[in-house]
């Protein structure tokens, strides 16, 4: 059984450029969650899709989004980049999105210079 | 706002002692307690744990949830050096789905 895919695995990018990143869940994974991991803050949420109806937001700027598609896909994108974006992006799927367990992938490394 | 609070922060042992990861928490509406191993990237699930007393254990790994108390413990027995990771414990909560709070993670070193 295919485990939840992240891509791109490493992107490099400039301030002020926007970036778009992909998760495909676990087959038959309906909720795909985004976090952010950095070494200062740990990993916070970010966002949460279910049936492609965004459910739950963390605290973060209006120019972190995402969406999800019809076969349970997932992008987030982020727009007009920081240097304090640079981080690992992870995203995790679940059945249902509670108390089902989560799977994370193996993330999207992201720095900005 | 959810809380997950975990001790110590960091641990170096050596092959075969046992060690002991604590994780307290404070979540409005509690649903389950869940901890993870990252070693490189992608945390990968240990234990999820929704009622307080039952132990779970997978191998050399135990864990159990306390929630009058509101804490969880992760125990490693004979450790191993591919026991060397971060260890995170998170919660899930609230009116909240999809979501989970994380503490800031416990690094264990086990040396040989």
């Amino acid at each position: 059984k295919a485990g939840v895919t992240q891509t791109p695995r490493y992107l490099i990018k400039t301030r002020g450029q926007q970036v778009t990143l992909s998760c495909s869940p676990i087959s038959g994974h309906r909720s795909v969650s985004w976090y952010q991991q950095t070494p200062g803050q740990g990993l916070q949420f970010l966002f949460e899709y279910f049936s492609e109806t965004q459910r739950n937001k963390g605290n973060f700027p209006g120019r972190f989004s995402g969406r999800q598609f019809s076969n349970s896909r997932s992008e987030m994108n982020v727009s007009t980049l920081e240097l304090g974006d640079s981080a690992l992006y992870l995203c995790a799927s679940s059945p249902r999105g509670e108390e089902s367990g989560y799977t994370f992938g193996s993330g999207t490394r992201l720095t900005v210079v | 706002e959810d809380k997950v609070v975990q001790s110590p922060l960091s641990l170096v042992v050596h092959e075969g002692d046992t060690v002991t990861l604590n994780c307290s928490y404070e979540v409005t509406n509690f649903r389950s307690l869940l901890w993870y191993k990252q070693e490189k990237k992608a945390p990968t699930f240990l234990f999820m744990l929704t009622s307080s007393g039952i132990e779970k254990k997978s191998g050399r790994l135990s864990s159990i949830l306390d929630k009058k108390e509101l804490f969880s413990i992760l125990n490693i027995t004979a450790t191993q050096t591919g026991d060397s990771a971060i260890y995170l414990c998170a919660v899930e909560g609230g009116t909240s789905y999809g979501k989970l709070t994380f503490g800031q993670g416990t690094i264990l070193t086990v040396h040989p």
